[in-house]
This record gives structure tokens, C-alpha cells and sequence, in this order.
């Protein structure tokens, strides 16, 4: 079984709609992150989380909003869904500040019509 | 602004060795670390430095350079399995993981 599982893996929506993507993680890791990946760039962080009161926008969060609705989950949303949102979408978990090893779920591929 | 380097694209031949190149600007530095992703699929972790030096992990190593804002990752014996992007990612001084494109590595019989 995945540690870090994402739902769902595959995706098509159209343009404006309201779409959750759902994370979670058996890793007992208390730091959770959204990040998506186009091509020719490098991952970019959209939000994290290091507990469950604890919510930080990063590098690129205009447009979603995340909830972390438990220690083992993370969802991101997209209130209203845009075209160059189209992307590959990670869920990841790290143990800790320091050493901060990530642990990568399988992905969702999210294509905006 | 913060930036990480490294070449788009790397073509070896099986059983040979081949060195995939980073050079990082950033904000502070907390470690460098190596990711391997093969094509639709999630990163997974292959290397982290913090301190200068060279770091061997099986057929794999890595070298950091702080003075130089520079890392390597060597892959020895090259097999078809290792052909994947190899991503290159740094911790500033916020403990962020900044991210390079990735290389991608193909590997020829």
C-alpha cells in the first residue's frame, strides 16, 4: 500500500468548476505540501502545512485554497478552475524541518478545459 | 532571486558513467538533495548533502561544493532502469526546498 496516496489519479474538468484534489498519508509525518509540475519547469510549491492549525501559502497559491482536515490529510481545491491550471499535481510529506526528506504520492494529472 | 541550474537533457551509454551537473543561487543554504523521477511518476529521494565533500550510495554519489554553489550526481554502470529525470533542490534559508527543472536521462543500449 502507498504511503502517500492521492485521489484521483486522472482528472478532466472544465473551465470554471470547483474541483477538490485529496491527499493522504499513512507515514505518521506531521508536514504536508502541495507542489505542481509543468513541463520544463521545476517544482513549485502552492501551499503547506507543518500541523493541522498551521496552513502557509507558498510560492504559487493564487487561484487554490487547501484544508487540513486531519494530521493524515490535505486537500487542495480549485474554486474556480482555469485552463493553465492544467498540470501535474504532488502531494508530499516530510518528517521534519532539518533533514526534510519528502515523500511523493503517485500524482493527479489535472487537465482544464 | 533564487535559482537552480542544471542541463535539460543527458544521453549515456548502458554500463557507462555519466555526471549530471547543479549550480544553485539561493537564499541561504540548508542542503542540497537528488531526486530520481521516472516519466508520470512520483520523485523519490536518492541523495542529500549538506557538507562539502562526495557522498557514495551504492552505484550513485553525490558531491557538494558550497563555496561554489555547485553539486554533482555521478551514476556508475549505467542500466536502461536509470533512464528518469534527475532533480536537483535546495533548502534556503526558510528550510524551502527550491527546485531545479530536471535532467533528463536517456540511456542507450
Amino acid at each position: 500500500d502507498a504511503d502517500v496516496t492521492q485521489t484521483p489519479r486522472n482528472r478532466i474538468t472544465k473551465t470554471g468548476k470547483r474541483i477538490m484534489l485529496e491527499c493522504s498519508q499513512t507515514k505518521g509525518h506531521d508536514r504536508m505540501y502541495w507542489y505542481r509540475q509543468d513541463p520544463g519547469l521545476g517544482l513549485r510549491l502552492i501551499y503547506y502545512s507543518f500541523d493541522v492549525k498551521d496552513i502557509n501559502k507558498g510560492e504559487i497559491s493564487d487561484g487554490y485554497s487547501v484544508s487540513r482536515q486531519a494530521q493524515a490529510k490535505f486537500s487542495l481545491s480549485l474554486e474556480s478552475a482555469i485552463p493553465n491550471q492544467t498540470a501535474l499535481y504532488f502531494c508530499a510529506t516530510s518528517e521534519s524541518r532539518d533533514a526534510n526528506i519528502q515523500y511523493f504520492g503517485a500524482g493527479t494529472r489535472l487537465s482544464v478545459l | 532571486g533564487q535559482n537552480i541550474d542544471q542541463p535539460t537533457e543527458m544521453t549515456a551509454t548502458e554500463g557507462a558513467i555519466v555526471q549530471i551537473n547543479c549550480t544553485y543561487q539561493t537564499s541561504g543554504f540548508n542542503g542540497l538533495f537528488w531526486y530520481q523521477q521516472h516519466a508520470g511518476e512520483a520523485p523519490t529521494f536518492l541523495s542529500y548533502n549538506v557538507l562539502d565533500g562526495l557522498e557514495e550510495k551504492g552505484r550513485f554519489s553525490s558531491f557538494l561544493s558550497r563555496s561554489k554553489g555547485y553539486s554533482y550526481l555521478l551514476l556508475k554502470e549505467l542500466q536502461m532502469k536509470d533512464s528518469a529525470s534527475y532533480l536537483c533542490a535546495v533548502m534556503d534559508s526558510n528550510y524551502q526546498l527550491i527546485w531545479g527543472a530536471g535532467t533528463k536521462l536517456i540511456i542507450k543500449p
